[in-house]
């Protein structure tokens, strides 16, 4: 119950084109869902975080979508740029609840 | 605001040697986590302390992996004896509260056993 499944493993996307990475979850006590987004040889980094009580969360390319029901979230990332090229990692916590990683999109933009 | 600090970045050990990492989390900062990142996968937790309390240590092999953190800022995570499969990044972080709150990663700490 504590895990977050993550698909796909890795993804080649066209300049200006949309990135889409989801993921699913099990435990009903999690009520807050960040993504991070990870460069090689950094720590991640919080790009963008959704709580249940929305279905979505736009911030300039990056959107999170939410759906309670299917307990399924998603990163759309669009007009998809090189510098987004990285690994990114959905989490999922709550209150008396750890951080848990998804296994992470190795994402590559193609100039 | 200065980030979280880690050091050493890079180590590589002989198996059977010991090696610790030291983290300074953000200023303020009352619950820090250890995390434990193998290639290609995602943070695992390690340890969590709130103030210089240990909140969770469930995945912590504890025969081999010690951690502490005095007066409730720096913490400290030592692996003694390492064995092949500890070779990873260590990544420290923290936030202000335990649950539900942005945490803030550090640049981690990237260790080889050979």
């Amino acid at each position: 119950q504590q895990q977050v499944k993550q698909s796909p493993q890795s993804l080649i996307v066209q300049k200006g084109g949309i990135s889409i990475i989801n993921c699913a979850y099990e435990n009903t006590a999690f009520d807050y869902f960040p993504w991070y987004q990870q460069f090689p040889g950094k720590g991640p980094a919080l790009l963008i975080a959704i709580r249940p009580d929305v279905s979505e969360k736009k911030e300039g390319r990056f959107t999170i979508s939410f759906n309670k029901s299917a307990k399924q979230f998603s990163l759309h990332i669009m007009d998809s740029q090189p510098g987004d090229s990285a690994t990114y990692f959905c989490a999922a916590s709550g209150h008396g609840q750890n951080f848990v990683f998804g296994p992470g999109t190795r994402l590559s933009v193609l100039p | 605001e200065a980030g979280v600090a880690q050091s050493p970045r890079y180590k590589i050990i002989e198996k059977r040697q010991s090696v610790a990492f030291w983290c300074n989390p953000i200023s303020g900062h009352a619950t820090l986590y250890w995390y434990q990142q193998i290639l290609g996968q995602g943070p695992k937790l390690l340890i969590q302390f709130q103030n210089n309390g240990v909140v969770d240590d469930s995945q912590l092999p504890k025969d081999r992996f010690s951690a502490e953190r005095l007066k409730g800022v720096d913490s400290t995570l030592k692996i003694q004896p390492a064995k092949l499969e500890d070779s990873a990044v260590y990544l420290c972080a923290s936030s202000h509260t335990s649950s539900g709150n942005t945490i803030y990663f550090g640049e981690g700490s990237w260790l080889t056993v050979v």
